[in-house]
C-alpha cells in the first residue's frame, strides 16, 4: 500500500487531455512537502518530469502541467501523444515516515 | 552529462548477499546527497536508502534496515549498497539516484540493476 493514492490506470486518445491525481495526507502534501513526477517509459528508468509542484525541468515538453491544491496533487498531459505512453509515478516527503514517498503508479494507455 | 551507471546485480540465493555499485560521472559527486530506489517486477517504486555527501547522515527503508548498508566513495565517485539476508521480496531493479535535497527529490536516474532472490 503506497503513502501516495494514484489511479492505476488512465487512458485518452491523441491530442485529448488527461489528468492523473496523487492524494496524499497531512503529513506529506498536506504539511507544504512539495509533488514531483517521474515518466517512466516501457522498459526503462524513471526520468524526473515535474518537480517541485508545477516546475518542468529543461527538455520537458510544455504539454505537461503540475498543480497542487490541499492533500492533493494532479499532472495534466495535453495534447496527448503516443510517446507519451507511460506510467507516471507522483513522489512527495512524508514527516511521520521521515522518509520520500511514491505513489504507486499510473499506467497512461494513448488509445 | 550527468551518468550514474549501476552494476552488481544478479541471481542470488535467499539468504545471500550481493553488494552494488553505482559509478557516477559529469558533475561533482562529493557535493550531492544519493539515493538508492528499488522497483520490484510489475510494482512501483520504493525508496530504500540515503545518504549524505558528507556521509553524516544515513537512512533506511524500514524494509530494509539492519540488512542493507549504504556506502560511498567520493574518490571514486561511486555509491554502493551492501545487501545481506536478502529474501525474495528484495527482488526488484535497484537504481542510484542523485538527490536534489532542499525539495527531497531524485534529479538523475541511473538505469538499473536487476537483483533476483530466488532458490
Amino acid at each position: 500500500q503506497s503513502v501516495l493514492t494514484q489511479p492505476p490506470s488512465v487512458s485518452g486518445a491523441p491530442g485529448q487531455r488527461v489528468t492523473i491525481s496523487c492524494t496524499g495526507s497531512s503529513s506529506n502534501i498536506g504539511a507544504g512537502y512539495n509533488v514531483h513526477w517521474y515518466q517512466q517509459l516501457p522498459g526503462t528508468a524513471p526520468k524526473l518530469l515535474i518537480y517541485g509542484n508545477i516546475n518542468r525541468p529543461s527538455g520537458v515538453p510544455d504539454r505537461f502541467s503540475g498543480s497542487k491544491s490541499g492533500t492533493s496533487a494532479s499532472l495534466a498531459i495535453t495534447g496527448l501523444q503516443a510517446e507519451d505512453e507511460a506510467d507516471y509515478f507522483c513522489q512527495s516527503y512524508d514527516s511521520s515516515l521521515s522518509t520520500r514517498v511514491f505513489g504507486g503508479g499510473t499506467k497512461l494507455t494513448v488509445l | 552529462e550527468v551518468q550514474l551507471v549501476e552494476s552488481g546485480g544478479g541471481l542470488v540465493q535467499p539468504g545471500g548477499s550481493l553488494r552494488l555499485s553505482c559509478a557516477a560521472s559529469g558533475f561533482t559527486f562529493s557535493s550531492y546527497n544519493m539515493n538508492w530506489v528499488r522497483q520490484a517486477p510489475g510494482k512501483g517504486l520504493e525508496w530504500v536508502s540515503y545518504i549524505s555527501s558528507g556521509v553524516s547522515n544515513i537512512y533506511y527503508a524500514d524494509s530494509v534496515k539492519g540488512r542493507f548498508t549504504i556506502s560511498r566513495d567520493n574518490a571514486k565517485s561511486s555509491l554502493y549498497l551492501q545487501m545481506n539476508s536478502l529474501t525474495d521480496e528484495d527482488t526488484a531493479v535497484y537504481y542510484c539516484a542523485r538527490d536534489y535535497t532542499d525539495l527531497y527529490y531524485f534529479d538523475y536516474w541511473g538505469q538499473g540493476t536487476l537483483v533476483t532472490v530466488s532458490s
